[in-house]
């Protein structure tokens, strides 16, 4: 699998937008990108995932660029209850992947 | 629908103790994992399971076994409990037609 590149912490404003950005510039055509995201002492959550189209969902949007060798994920409206750590993962669909969790971003979600 | 449960929440075991941690997903996923995840770390894989009756071993499976019960559930199992065993452990269970996992709520084990 693609290793991934992410910045160590971030923080954003409540009610903005939060962008978190990742590198796969390793990344093979059969490797999709997925989000998760872990709030402290909780199990990981997954977020979303996708391919090569920008992909939407009821937590959050994801843009991967045309060379797919980044992508971000953008919480349109950010809320306290966001702040974790989100960890960029790229993998291929097939059966038991196991997902590899490098360190991921710290997200905070200031007041 | 409870999705991913484990049992017990906390632990306390002595050097050298067993338990066995427990695991049930009723999402009919094929496969299931255990994780543990150290202060401050990445979660690392210990062992999984494609489907019912099979079981590989992931990045740190070293004083660890794991039985596939059945479908449902995943149970793990530490022969001889170790200090270095210190950590939080999550089930996951996995849709393997988009490659999502979806975890439990962990299970934090400490051994004196």
């Amino acid at each position: 699998d693609a290793k991934t590149t992410q910045p160590p912490s971030m923080d954003c404003a409540e009610g903005r937008a939060a962008n978190l950005p990742c590198n796969h510039s390793t990344i093979s055509g059969n490797e999709y990108v997925y989000w998760y995201r872990q709030i402290h002492s909780q199990g990981p959550q997954y977020i979303i995932h996708g391919l090569k189209n920008n992909e939407t969902n009821e937590m959050a949007s994801l843009i991967i660029t045309e060379d797919r060798k980044s992508s971000t994920l953008i919480l349109p409206h950010a809320t306290l209850r966001d702040t974790a750590v989100y960890y960029c993962i790229v993998s291929r669909v097939g059966s038991a992947r196991q997902l590899t969790f490098g360190s991921g971003t710290q997200l905070t979600v200031l007041p | 629908n409870a999705g991913v449960t484990q049992t017990p929440k906390f632990q306390v075991l002595k050097t050298g103790q067993s338990m066995t941690l427990q695991c049930a997903q009723d999402m009919n996923h094929n496969s299931m994992y255990w994780y543990r995840q150290d202060p401050g770390m990445g979660l690392r894989l210990i062992y999984y399971s494609a489907s019912e009756g099979t079981t590989d071993k992931g990045e740190v499976p070293n004083g660890y076994n794991v039985s596939r019960l059945n479908k449902r559930e995943f149970s793990l199992r530490l022969e001889s409990a170790a200090p270095s065993q210190t950590s939080v452990y999550f089930c996951a269970s996995g849709d393997t037609s988009t490659d999502t996992q979806y975890f439990g709520p962990g299970t934090r084990l400490t051994v004196l």
